[in-house]
């Protein structure tokens, strides 16, 4: 059972444009949602972050919108740069357990 | 900053042997921690929650005597895989919760082959 989702598996981009990563997720419990970003062979580094109560949060390039009615957030990067290239990992988790539960990852390639 | 690290980085062992893995937290101390791990292309998951003190609580289909867990100190926890085999082969990732935050720092994270 994936409660975290991540559909679209890889996503290229020109530099100087907009990325933006999805992720859907199915239990409603789920309170705090995270945006990790991962290079191969390193432990993932974190991003971003939005509370449920929230609905949009912006740091600098980074801006996470959550829609909770339909369990949907997305990452929004812009203007892409080369260096965004990686695997990003949107997770999820409840306030009542700490866990975090990870989506399947999107790989996203800016091109110069 | 408050850094998590993993030690070793790499270990290649031979099948039926045990492996450990250390999971420090630096500068801050962490009742709890967090085994990941993630096979190539794929998501993280989570194994286990270590606790300082009490025993470690599975994830669902995680063998608790092949993963042996111990959370010796507020900055400690390991992971043995006992009696290893090739399909333990993986990268596991440990983490800890950042103190009165919300997020959680990772480790940089060990690759096991079993040969």
């Amino acid at each position: 059972d994936q409660q975290v989702k991540q559909n679209s598996p890889s996503l290229s981009v020109q530099e100087g444009r907009i990325s933006i990563l999805n992720c859907d997720y199915t239990n409603s419990m789920f309170d705090y949602f995270l945006w990790y970003k991962k290079y191969p062979a390193e432990g993932p580094t974190f991003l971003i972050s939005i509370s449920s109560i929230k609905d949009k949060n912006e740091d600098g390039r980074f801006t996470v919108f959550l829609n909770k009615s339909a369990k949907h957030l997305s990452l929004h990067i812009v203007p892409s740069q080369p260096g965004d290239s990686a695997v990003y990992f949107c997770a999820a988790s409840s306030s009542n357990t700490g866990k975090l539960i990870f989506g399947q990852g999107t790989t996203l390639q800016v091109k110069p | 900053g408050a850094v998590v690290s993993q030690h070793p980085s790499r270990v290649i062992c031979k099948s039926g042997t045990s492996v450990k893995i250390e999971c420090r937290s630096l500068d801050f101390q962490a009742t709890t921690m967090f085994w990941y791990r993630q096979f190539p292309k794929q998501s993280l998951m989570l194994m286990a929650t270590s606790n300082e003190g009490s025993k470690a609580t599975y994830e669902q289909g995680v063998e608790k005597d092949k993963f042996l867990i111990n959370h010796a100190s507020l900055t400690l926890s390991t992971l043995t895989v006992t009696s290893a085999h090739p399909e333990d082969s993986s990268f596991y990732i440990c983490s800890a919760p950042v103190p009165h935050g919300e997020t959680q720092y990772f480790g940089p994270g060990t690759r096991l082959l079993v040969l």
